[in-house]
């Protein structure tokens, strides 16, 4: 089945301690995204990845980081996290053509004390 | 660069009745839309999505959109609600080929429908 997952789905954490949330897709896809969701505020683009090592910031990289080693991997990683970190994560992929449509993860829910 | 707006956070229908829920964006290039919908404790689904052509599109679900350019307009509709249409909609909007913002999927701020008996 073709799909994006996620792990952990939920997450709780306390301030300063170094996470990693996983992605994964089995659709070839060369594009990848993370996005945090906020009440409010819709879906926000933090990181994308064009293909394996290419990355660039999205609308609200910090306090994030990530990696493309592999093309269907986009993990990400929260050094340090704070507060508000605490949110709704979402991965997606799309393939490489002008469609643009994304394929959505189930979500991780974070929580930060 | 590229925003969406969706307007009204809220819209409550009674079953049977017409689902309206409004999208504008503004994009500097031919723009890619869709709309996605989010049902309680999930992830995103997409409904619909205009990249070229006819303007009026059909998706899941009986719901439809149409692009209106002059109107930089992506309202979504459905001519009969059901229960099961409760769930939270999102408008995005990306930029076509060859322009900056190629991939880059911006969402608007979400609208929760409720539908009553």
């Amino acid at each position: 089945e073709a799909q994006v997952t996620q792990n952990p789905r939920y997450l709780i954490t306390v301030t300063g301690k170094k996470l990693t949330v996983t992605c994964s897709q089995n659709m070839n896809h060369e594009y990848m995204s993370w996005y945090r969701q906020d009440p409010g505020l819709g879906l926000r683009q933090i990181y994308y990845s064009m293909n394996v090592e290419v990355t660039d910031k999205g609308d609200v990289p910090e306090g994030y980081k990530v990696s493309r080693k592999e093309k269907r991997n986009f993990p990400l990683i929260l050094e340090s996290p704070s507060p508000n970190q605490t949110s709704l994560y979402f991965c997606a992929s799309t393939p490489g053509t002008g469609l643009n449509e994304q394929f959505f993860g189930p979500g991780t829910r974070l929580t930060v004390l | 660069a590229q925003s969406v707006t969706q307007l009204g956070s809220h819209v409550s229908v009674s079953e049977g009745a017409l689902v309206l829920l409004r999208c504008n964006y503004s994009s500097s290039v031919p723009p890619y839309l869709f709309w996605y919908v989010q049902y309680p404790n999930q992830g995103l689904q997409l409904l619909l999505k205009y990249t070229t052509g006819a303007t009026l599109v059909k998706g899941i679900n009986g719901f439809e959109a149409e692009f209106k350019k002059s109107e930089t307009s992506f309202h979504l509709t459905k001519p009969s609600a059901h229960m099961s249409d409760a769930a939270e909609y999102f408008c995005a909007v990306s930029g076509g080929a060859g322009g900056t913002s190629y991939g880059k999927l911006t969402f608007g701020q979400g609208t929760i429908l409720t539908v009553h008996p």
